[in-house]
């Protein structure tokens, strides 16, 4: 599974736009990004799942440039619920290896009033 | 549509007992993955379960062990305790291999060892 690196935490106040970056440098050709969202004594829930270019949901936006060494998670106007730790993954979905997800230390995203 | 649930959601046990945790994954899906996280420390994977069998197991002893029973629900277990095995043990599951997209998290059962 490709390494990934992302912040170890950020902050940000309620109503704007937050963005986190993951390096994964050494991403293969067949490998998603993943991120989850985790909050304090749950489990991790799915955000966004992309491969290439944009992908965008709900609750998120997921941008991959083309070299795909790199992803950004953003988070429009994000409020006080999404004080979280948020974690980027790597990997092969379609590969058994995939389902052992690997998680990071994450980005501890905090949002102030 | 039920999510995955864990029980039971705290579980005290003194160092060398065995501590069982038991998850029943949402319907439909086959796969169930236990995760140990430690105060603190990100996810760690322990033990993944599919149609019965064990596919994969993380860096841990061979006392963390488990099984999936034909309703898919699954077991872990813990033999001969140690204090630094306290920690949130998460459940997942997701459908079978090659058709899952995504894996779903339980609430989590936490173990302290004291």
């Amino acid at each position: 599974l490709a390494k990934t690196t992302q912040p170890i935490s950020m902050d940000s106040y309620e109503g704007q736009e937050v963005n986190i970056t993951c390096s994964h440098n050494n991403i293969a050709t067949n490998d998603y990004i993943t991120w989850y969202q985790q909050f304090p004594s749950q489990g991790p829930r799915f955000i966004i799942q992309g491969y290439k270019t944009k992908v965008t949901n709900e609750v998120a936006s997921l941008f991959i440039p083309a070299d795909r060494k790199s992803s950004t998670l953003s988070l429009p106007r994000v409020s006080l619920s999404d004080t979280a730790v948020y974690y980027c993954l790597v990997g092969d979905i379609r590969n058994t290896g995939f389902q052992k997800l690997v998680f990071g230390t994450g980005t501890r995203l905090l949002v102030s009033p | 549509e039920a999510g995955v649930t864990q029980s039971p959601t705290h579980l005290i046990k003194t160092r060398g007992q065995q501590a069982t945790l038991r998850c029943s994954p949402i319907s439909g899906h086959t796969s169930v993955y236990w995760y140990q996280q430690a105060l603190g420390l990100g996810l760690q994977f322990l033990l993944w379960y599919d149609e019965g069998e064990e596919r994969n197991r993380g860096n841990f002893p061979p006392r963390f062990s488990g099984r999936q029973f034909p309703n898919y629900s699954s077991e872990l277990n813990v033999n001969a305790l140690e204090l630094e095995d306290s920690a949130l043990y998460l459940c997942a599951s997701s459908p079978t291999v090659g058709q899952g997209r995504e894996q779903y998290f339980g609430p989590g059962t936490r173990l302290t060892v004291t």
